[in-house]
């Protein structure tokens, strides 16, 4: 089975400063590796995921993530962020159905992240 | 196009009642997904479809918990005789196939509170 650790529940950071929201998961043959963003009163949406090749993968708003296979890790970054990004994000880790082609999803507890002026 | 669409997007019951959650897919997707949110933890998996196969049922917390999903499309999440602890907000989401089948689209959720 597999498992996810965000290891800050809260990040408070002012506007234009760089972020990162730490990921840990538990290794696995197969990973495959997702951060979604949850603004107020919304649904979940998909920042990022990485399925194979370059470890570094840019997603929407700016955000990046990079897979390190031998930390375990999947931290996201950004380089400026602003009021707008606010939001709880979530990093996730792909757990075969089985019997299925699609995949069920292990989510991390979340991060908060909260961008002051 | 139009999303994941959930109703209602707020229940509130009395313990002991049961709860019919209904969710609508994207048009085609033809995977579904529920999982539960309870305050200050991740999503956690309930249960999975996938076309005209068995469903998996292995994130169901108990047998109280069921969900069908008629025609391969609409999905009701029912929980019988409601207890405090189902208090949560329970999402749904939906995948295709191709190229995107790993992932997963979500709906705005409902917010289930038991007294």
């Amino acid at each position: 089975a597999q498992s996810v650790t965000q290891l800050d529940s809260q990040v408070p950071v002012f506007e234009e400063a760089p972020v990162e929201l730490r990921c840990n998961y538990s290794s696995s043959v197969s990973v495959y590796l997702f951060w979604y963003v949850q603004y107020p009163n919304q649904g979940l949406q998909l920042l990022l995921k990485y399925l194979s090749g370059s470890t570094l993968v840019k997603g929407i708003n700016g955000f990046e993530a990079e897979f390190n296979k031998s930390q375990t890790s999947f931290h996201l970054r950004k380089p400026s962020v602003h009021i707008s990004d606010t939001a709880e994000y979530f990093c996730a880790v792909s757990d075969r159905v089985s019997g299925g082609s699609n995949y069920k999803l292990t989510f991390g507890k979340g991060t908060l992240l909260t961008v002051n002026p | 196009g139009a999303g994941v669409s959930q109703s209602p997007s707020n229940k509130v019951t009395e313990k002991g009642k049961d709860v019919e959650l209904r969710c609508d897919p994207i048009s085609g997707h033809t995977a579904l997904y529920w999982y539960r949110q309870r305050l200050g933890q991740g999503l956690e998996f309930l249960i999975y479809f996938q076309g005209n196969s068995a469903p998996d049922k292995s994130g169901l917390p108990s047998d109280r918990f069921s969900a069908e999903r008629t025609g391969g499309s609409v999905s009701t999440l029912t929980i019988q005789r409601t207890q405090q602890e189902d208090s949560a907000v329970y999402l749904c989401a939906s995948s295709p196939t191709g190229a995107r089948y790993n992932e997963q689209f979500f709906g705005p959720g409902t917010r289930l509170t038991v007294l």
